[in-house]
């Protein structure tokens, strides 16, 4: 059964850093690993998308890494700015086209 | 247009009452889903349709009944709510189409803003 992890739970950094955002998957059977944005009792917003056979997704400041072999995405926020501030939910895609949902980083960016 | 509406934006209803959650999509995509959404988690699915048909039901009470009249539009209906299904409700819609091959791995779901429900 698929499981997915994200780490940290919370992170908290001042504006202007760059930071990394982990998620971790247990079965490599993906379809693809998804990013997503949530702003608090809102819904989600598709941040970026990475199809089994990439790598790598870039858009604007964000670029999100895929390692299957190892079970692991990154998503990278280039120069952070406080309205980044949000939860990011990370999600693969299994063999039954469901998305698997990690719990979600909760990120704020501090002025 | 990428939007998916949801409406009501809020509901509070007693356990003893019958009402309805509206998603409307105009994308032209032939998978819609619900969500529920508990605070400080992450979203639960609910159900799927598939062409107008329903591919998945998650074991989801039957105080909650989906339906979808046409390939735009997707109901919830709600009866005899408990307190716990108090949440945030969301939909989804995705391209899921047959035409020229599916392809899963490029399929992204695009939400709805939510419905904030309160079950007293």
């Amino acid at each position: 059964k698929q499981e997915v992890t994200q780490i940290p739970a919370a992170l908290s950094v001042p504006e202007g850093e760059n930071l990394v955002l982990n998620c971790s998957f247990t079965d490599s059977a993906i379809y693809n690993l998804q990013w997503f944005r949530q702003d608090p009792g809102k819904g989600l917003t598709s941040l970026l998308l990475i199809q089994s056979s990439q790598r790598e997704q870039t858009s604007g400041r964000l670029n999100a890494s895929l390692d299957k072999s190892s079970g692991r995405s990154t998503l990278y926020i280039a120069a952070s700015q406080p309205g980044d501030s949000a939860t990011y939910l990370c999600a693969a895609m299994d063999s039954n086209y469901q998305l698997i949902w990690g719990a979600g980083t909760k990120l704020i960016i501090k002025p | 247009d990428t939007e998916v509406t949801q409406t009501p934006k809020h509901l509070v209803m007693g356990m003893t009452n019958k009402k309805s959650l509206k998603c409307e999509q105009h994308m032209g995509h032939r998978a819609m889903y619900w969500y529920k959404q508990k605070a400080k988690k992450p979203p639960e699915l609910m159900f799927v349709y598939s062409y107008e048909k329903l591919s998945i039901n998650e074991s989801v009470p039957s105080r909650f009944s989906p339906e979808c009249p046409n390939s735009s539009l997707l109901n919830l209906h709600l009866h005899a709510l408990q307190p716990e299904d108090s949440a945030l409700y969301l939909c989804a819609s995705s391209t899921h189409s047959l035409a020229g091959g599916f392809q899963p791995g490029a399929d992204t779901q695009y939400f709805g803003p939510g419905t904030r429900l309160t079950v007293l």
